[in-house]
């Protein structure tokens, strides 16, 4: 039983550059979120998606975009990378009332 | 004001020591609450859940919940070098997708 994979685990881009993070969950979760964590700041959520079908913003979704493509699949995507967007990235997913289950993260730096 | 406060101070206990974390919370209609634990380069992963005030245990591991106060605890007892870590607390109520997130306490237990 995987849980919640990312891909990728790392990546580095150029500033201006685009990427897409992937996420997927074989829990048969109905709600998936996108956090960013930084030293200091703790987690703060980008997006979340409460079921298949509908997406919401969270506290910093400035430069972010969503898709949620299936009950499994959450993406992520960065349409023109910033240095602010240097950060860990994590994907979680949840059932009802139950705790969240995360994903090992993605390191992204922008250069 | 964020809903979940944690002092982010770190905290270096020697092993075999009691660690003692706490959170304070502002949304008297939370009624779950939750400890996370994230070891470093790692997502982090749900160590406890209690539901409404009370105790809760399990193993080396007690999670308090004083609704009262607002006030919610976990105490690690007989600490050993692998609960060096960072702990995170929070909470979240029926009806919404998202759970509240303290910032996190880094405990680092010296051998």
């Amino acid at each position: 039983n995987a849980g919640v994979t990312q891909t990728p685990k790392f990546q580095v881009l150029k500033t201006g550059q685009s990427m897409t993070l992937q996420c997927a969950q074989d829990m048969n979760h109905n709600s998936m979120y996108w956090y960013r964590q930084d030293p200091g700041m703790g987690l703060r959520l980008i997006y979340y998606s409460a079921s298949e079908g509908t997406t919401d913003k969270g506290e910093v979704p400035n430069g972010y975009n969503v898709s949620r493509l299936n009950k499994r699949e959450f993406s992520l995507r960065l349409e023109s990378a910033a240095p602010s967007q240097t950060s860990v990235y994590f994907c979680a997913s949840r059932r009802t009332a139950d705790g969240y289950t995360f994903g090992s993260g993605t390191r992204l730096t922008v250069v | 004001q964020k809903e979940v406060e944690q002092d982010p101070g770190p905290l270096s206990v020697p092993e075999g020591a009691i660690v003692s974390l706490n959170c304070t919370y502002s949304n008297s209609a939370f009624q779950y609450f939750m400890w996370y634990r994230q070891y470093s380069r790692k997502g982090p992963e749900l160590l406890m859940y209690t539901y409404s005030s009370g105790n809760k245990e399990d193993g080396r591991f007690t999670a308090q919940v004083d609704k009262s106060s607002k006030y919610i605890s976990l105490f690690i007892r007989d600490s050993q070098p692998s609960d060096s870590a960072t702990y995170l607390c929070a909470s979240g109520r029926s009806g919404n997708n998202r759970l509240a997130f303290g910032k996190g306490n880094q405990v680092v237990v010296i051998p």
